[in-house]
């Protein structure tokens, strides 16, 4: 098993641009979520989703949208990057509410 | 809301000895505290689970306790080595039924020979 798979693993975007991270995980669980992670701010909650066909909001969702295509995969999407949007970016996934998450390696975004 | 602190932003130890990590947390009583393992690079590596009527549990040379009444967990390696050099995250329930975590910011361990 792969566990949870993220692409790219590194991306450079100007201001203004767009771009669609993605996630996969091959462990059939039901929940899926995506954080970001500053120095010094620790890994916060952009969006999650308990199930398929289900996403919400969580702490910091503002300049993100989120899309759970199937149970396998939870895409995260900036229309307009910004600056401050430098960040690593983290899937994870988990299989009841209680259980562990498993994160995947990271996607290192540096917006110009 | 709910805040959760990790006491120390780097702990330095001497190979053998014990790593204690302290994790405090206001305004909440959480169901369970989860602490993980990350190391340069990666994505967080989850180690253990404790539950609010639990106060310790153990896996090989780890334990983590969890003092409801204190509103802290700590969390001990024993016999602690350099391969243990790593920042240490706890995260607890958000209270919602989702299973999000709330994670502190980290406490970087360096364990030197």
């Amino acid at each position: 098993n792969a566990g949870v798979t993220q692409t790219p693993k590194f991306q450079v975007l100007k201001t203004g641009q767009s771009m669609t991270l993605q996630c996969a995980q091959d462990m059939n669980h039901n929940s899926m979520y995506w954080y970001r992670q500053d120095p010094g701010m620790g890994l916060r909650l952009i969006y999650y989703s308990a199930s398929e066909g289900t996403t919400d909001k969580g702490e910091v969702p503002n300049g993100y949208n989120v899309s759970r295509l199937n149970k396998r995969e939870f895409s995260l999407r900036l229309e307009s990057a910004a600056p401050s949007q430098t960040s690593v970016y983290f899937c994870a996934s988990s299989d009841t509410d209680i259980n562990e998450q498993f994160f995947g390696p990271g996607t290192r975004l540096t917006v110009l | 809301s709910q805040k959760i602190e990790q006491n120390s932003e780097a702990l330095n130890i001497q190979e053998g000895k014990t790593a204690t990590l302290t994790c405090n947390y206001t305004n909440y009583s959480p169901a369970y505290l989860q602490w993980y393992r990350q190391d340069p690079g990666r994505g967080p590596v989850f180690l253990l689970l404790i539950r609010e009527n639990e106060k310790e549990k153990r896996k090989e040379r780890l334990k983590v306790t969890f003092d409801t009444t204190l509103k802290q967990s700590l969390f001990h390696i024993t016999a602690s080595q350099p391969a243990d050099s790593a920042t240490y995250l706890c995260a607890l329930d958000s209270g919602g039924s989702q299973g999000n975590l709330i994670f502190g910011k980290g406490t970087k361990l360096s364990v030197k020979p």
